[in-house]
């Protein structure tokens, strides 16, 4: 199948630094990437889709100048948390997929674990 | 407003017998229906999936059921195995959504043998 990776898998950061994720697909182009991210014991909450070469579309409440999300490339998202606070601490997860379709399997990497002190 | 719903937190199932899994959903425009599994330190990955216009999809030991009416869906594992313990977690999609997914918060199934 599909290979998705992260990087870093965990991250501590002070508050109000910033800290870039990376996720990229090692096998496949993705023309789209996901970032979500996860509270403990909720579902993953989408923040933003993001298509290559055309900037993100955020959902309702994420904020897009606290969330920055670059995809430059068919392979590489980024997703940047600017002036990181306590609250910003998750579980941040990627996917991509190869194509815009709703019915087009979505591939997940393993997942970011940030801790803001 | 959670439109994807797991009720149950967790399930216990014994080795070999049946594991059940419950997911509903209250957006009648969602059209397209996943099941992924997660294990720990790891993202999620895709299982199975059923598009409405189908009300079985069977792939294995997995098969996934779905009542359009009662907005419910179902995920059986048959027989359980240890290996299978992990979360697993629904998701719903529709053409209105493009691609995006809609999760539930996950179900931990734990398979004692």
């Amino acid at each position: 199948g599909a290979v998705v990776s992260q990087h870093p898998s965990r991250v501590i950061c002070k508050s109000g630094t910033s800290v870039k994720i990376e996720c990229r697909s090692l096998d496949f182009q993705a023309t789209t990437m996901f970032w979500y991210r996860q509270f403990p014991k909720q579902s993953l909450m989408l923040m933003a889709t993001s298509n290559e070469g055309s900037k993100a579309t955020y959902e309702q409440g994420v904020e897009k100048d606290k969330f920055l999300i670059n995809h430059a490339s068919l392979t590489l998202s980024t997703l940047t948390v600017t002036s990181a606070h306590p609250e910003d601490s998750s579980f941040y997860i990627c996917s991509a997929s190869a194509h815009r379709a709703s019915t087009d399997t979505q591939y997940f990497g393993p997942g970011t674990r940030l801790t803001v002190l | 407003d959670q439109q994807v719903k797991q009720n149950s937190p967790s399930l216990s199932v014994q080795e070999g017998r049946i594991s059940i899994l419950n997911c509903d959903y209250t957006n009648s425009m969602f059209d397209y229906f996943l099941w992924y599994k997660k294990y720990p330190a790891e993202g999620p990955t895709f299982l199975i999936s059923i598009s409405s216009i189908k009300d079985k999809n069977e792939d294995g030991r997995f098969t996934v059921f779905l009542n359009k009416s009662a907005k419910h869906l179902s995920l059986h594992i048959v027989p359980s195995q240890p290996g299978d313990s992990a979360v697993y977690f629904c998701a719903a999609s529709g053409t209105e959504y493009g691609n995006k997914l809609v999760f539930g918060a996950g179900t931990i199934l734990r398979v004692k043998s």
